[in-house]
């Protein structure tokens, strides 16, 4: 049973342009998501998080987006950089479940010059 | 200010084996969990760890068992090792604010069953 699903196994940009990453949930419980960013041999690093009283959330390039009535969120980077590829995972946590994060299967993103 | 660091770096076993990891959690962070990344996967919740205790558990058998120490830092235990338990093991720490609390990550431990 995935709850949280990221579709698009690889997303490819050109530089300067903007990268749009989707993450789908099915668990209307969820109050609380994050993206994070993972390079090889490295451990996930905390991007950007949003809670379920919000529909938007920015910090510099990155913007992630909420629509709860379509259970859809998504990560966006303006202006994509060669350095912003790697690979993305949304996680969600459902309310009164403590640290309990449950992820998508991650979208590798390439940034090309 | 140190990050959450994990040790090994990679380690190989053989199946029946057991195993210890170890993390030390991000100064300042008092709660830490644990997650299993299969190849191609996400990161799957094994457990969490507060105060010494185990305050929630992710759908992994008994095989997996954690301890936490009075100085917030973890380990990972697993018995009767599987093939299939080859993974990358993440350590991630937070500070127990409430549910808006963020995790934070350590680099892994790159485990092979032989």
């Amino acid at each position: 049973d995935q709850q949280v699903k990221q579709n698009s196994p690889s997303l490819s940009v050109q530089e300067g342009r903007i990268s749009i990453l989707n993450c789908d949930y099915t668990n209307s419980m969820f109050d609380y998501f994050l993206w994070y960013k993972k390079y090889p041999a490295e451990g996930p690093t905390f991007l950007i998080s949003i809670s379920s009283i919000k529909d938007k959330n920015e910090d510099g390039r990155f913007t992630v987006f909420l629509n709860k009535s379509a259970k859809h969120l998504s990560l966006h980077i303006v202006p994509s950089q060669p350095g912003d590829s790697a690979v993305y995972f949304c996680a969600a946590r459902r309310n009164n479940q403590g640290g309990k994060l449950i992820f998508g299967q991650g979208t590798e993103l390439s940034v090309k010059p | 200010d140190a990050g959450v660091t994990q040790s090994p770096t990679h380690l190989i076993k053989t199946r029946g084996q057991q195993v210890t990891l170890r993390c030390s959690p991000k100064s300042g962070h008092d709660t830490v969990s644990w997650y299993q990344q299969a190849l191609g996967q996400g990161p799957q919740f094994i457990f969490q760890y507060y105060e010494e205790e185990e305050r929630q558990r992710g759908n992994f058998p008994d095989r997996f068992s954690g301890h936490q120490f009075p100085n917030y830092s973890s380990e990972l235990n697993v018995n009767a090792l599987l093939l299939g338990d080859s993974a990358l093991y993440l350590c991630a720490s937070s500070a127990d604010r409430g549910n808006t609390d963020t995790q934070y990550f350590g680099p892994g431990t790159r485990l092979t069953v032989l």
